[in-house]
């Protein structure tokens, strides 16, 4: 079946950039997305790329997707402490969608 | 913006009752979904309604209910409610045919 894994903790220092890496078996998904959500808080969409593009940027976002080894990931420059969050990857299948278990990330001052 | 609210952030209930979490959202999106997050795992889908009166099953639908009566409000029902039900509960809502899902804040369930 579908299934989409995540590191389920990054940590790195304030101002350094930081890279979350997610892998997902459907090949056949036509989004992927990047889902953030802040402590005691819902799941706000961060970005999504379109299955046939390699590459999105958004100020300090920038989104890769290797199509071929089913490796999708975010990196966040110049982290700050307001990045302090869990990261969800998740891929589209038809008006599903399939979610990794996300990846906490912790700003170290 | 988009909307979407739960009836409850914390709710506490014993083993053995029903169980009612509500979800409303206000923009007029056809497809709403229930999801269970445990850390660790991520979201598990429970059911999804892609219009009034129309419901699916997820990947974890055992123990749960659903209702759509009215487009902007999603029910999830738990008729019996048990200790492994303890978890947070996210309500989402999307426009038919579009990317993002918009979710609510979610409902913190532990069942005693």
């Amino acid at each position: 079946g579908e299934d989409v894994e995540q590191s389920l903790f990054l940590s790195v220092r304030e101002g350094d950039s930081s890279v979350i890496n997610c892998t997902y078996t459907d090949s056949s998904s036509t989004y992927l997305y990047w889902y953030k959500q802040e402590p005691g808080a819902g799941l706000q969409l961060l970005t999504y790329i379109f299955s046939n593009m390699d590459m999105k940027q958004d100020q300090r976002l920038t989104v890769l997707l290797n199509k071929k080894d089913k490796h999708l990931s975010l990196r966040i420059a110049d982290t700050q402490t307001g990045d302090s969050a869990i990261y969800f990857c998740a891929e589209s299948i038809g008006y599903q969608l399939i979610w990794g278990a996300g990846t906490k990330l912790i700003i170290k001052p | 913006d988009v909307k979407v609210t739960q009836s409850s952030r914390y709710l506490v209930k014993r083993t053995g009752e029903k169980v009612f979490l509500e979800c409303v959202q206000d923009m007029d999106h056809e497809n709403m979904f229930w999801y269970r997050q445990d850390p660790g795992l991520g979201l598990r889908l429970i059911y999804f309604s892609y219009d009034v009166k129309m419901k699916e099953k997820g990947d974890i639908p055992e123990g749960y209910s659903v209702s759509r009566e009215k487009k902007e409000r999603f029910s999830l029902i738990l008729e019996s409610a048990s200790t492994n039900q303890t978890s947070m509960y996210l309500c989402a809502s999307r426009q038919s045919g579009a990317n993002e899902q918009f979710f609510g804040p979610g409902t913190r369930l532990t069942v005693l």
